[in-house]
């Protein structure tokens, strides 16, 4: 079974840039969540989607980060303009969402550093 | 407000000895407990849960005890391996039916040496 994929791994950009993040969770996973995990600090969630529709959005900067996961499947996380404390590690995990398993499954993730 | 909290930033133990970390919580709605482990440059991987009907649960080398009362549990890795090197975080949920919501501590590194 493939994992959650993720692209870019690394992304190096200047301030006020703008930057997009893609994720592929593992097949047949209704949920899908985006986590920020800021160097030495553990992941901190952002935004939870159940197949296309947005579950828990509340800890997402909306004036600069934005995400959609169009036909339930992949999703896109954007960040415009960035600032130099968005530098972090941006994690995709997904669920499969059966009832008493609560497992999140992680990608790789895409190292995001703003300069 | 860290409502999971893991206050051993580190932490160093002889190959074929025991590794115990701990964790701490405050959310007395946190109902299942789950331990990632993190190797540098890839993802958290799922290591081993527990659910708060529970106080302990075992999978091979690994036993999570849970301590609701002190809202404290612990991961036991018996014997410890070289490959057991990583960071290892202590995350919780409240029961929501399906999917979780996970608020995760900082993490321990944990330091086999031979």
């Amino acid at each position: 079974e493939a994992g959650v994929a993720q692209s870019p791994r690394y992304k190096i950009i200047e301030k006020r840039q703008s930057v997009a993040f893609w994720c592929n969770p593992i097949s047949g996973h209704a949920t899908l969540y985006w986590y920020q995990q800021i160097l030495g600090q553990g992941p901190k969630l952002l935004i939870q989607f159940q197949n296309n529709g947005v579950v828990d959005d509340s800890q997402l900067p909306k004036d600069r980060f934005s995400a959609e996961r169009l036909k339930g499947v992949d999703s896109t996380l954007k960040i415009q303009p960035a600032k130099l404390e968005d530098s972090a590690v941006y994690l995709c995990a997904s669920s499969l969402d059966s009832t008493g398993t609560y497992e999140q499954y992680f990608g790789p993730g895409t190292r995001l550093t703003v300069t | 407000d860290q409502q999971v909290k893991q206050n051993s930033p580190s932490l160093s133990v002889q190959e074929g000895r025991i590794s115990i970390l701990n964790c701490d919580y405050t959310n007395s709605m946190f109902d299942y407990f789950l331990w990632y482990k993190k190797y540098p440059a890839e993802g958290p991987t799922f290591l081993i849960s527990i659910s708060s009907i529970k106080d302990k649960n075992e999978d091979g080398r690994f036993t999570v005890f849970l301590n609701k009362s002190a809202k404290h549990l612990s991961l036991h890795i018996v014997p410890s391996q070289p490959g057991d090197s990583a960071v290892y975080f202590c995350a919780a949920t409240p029961f929501t039916g399906t999917a979780s919501k996970l608020t995760f501590g900082t993490g321990t590194r944990l330091q086999v040496t031979l």
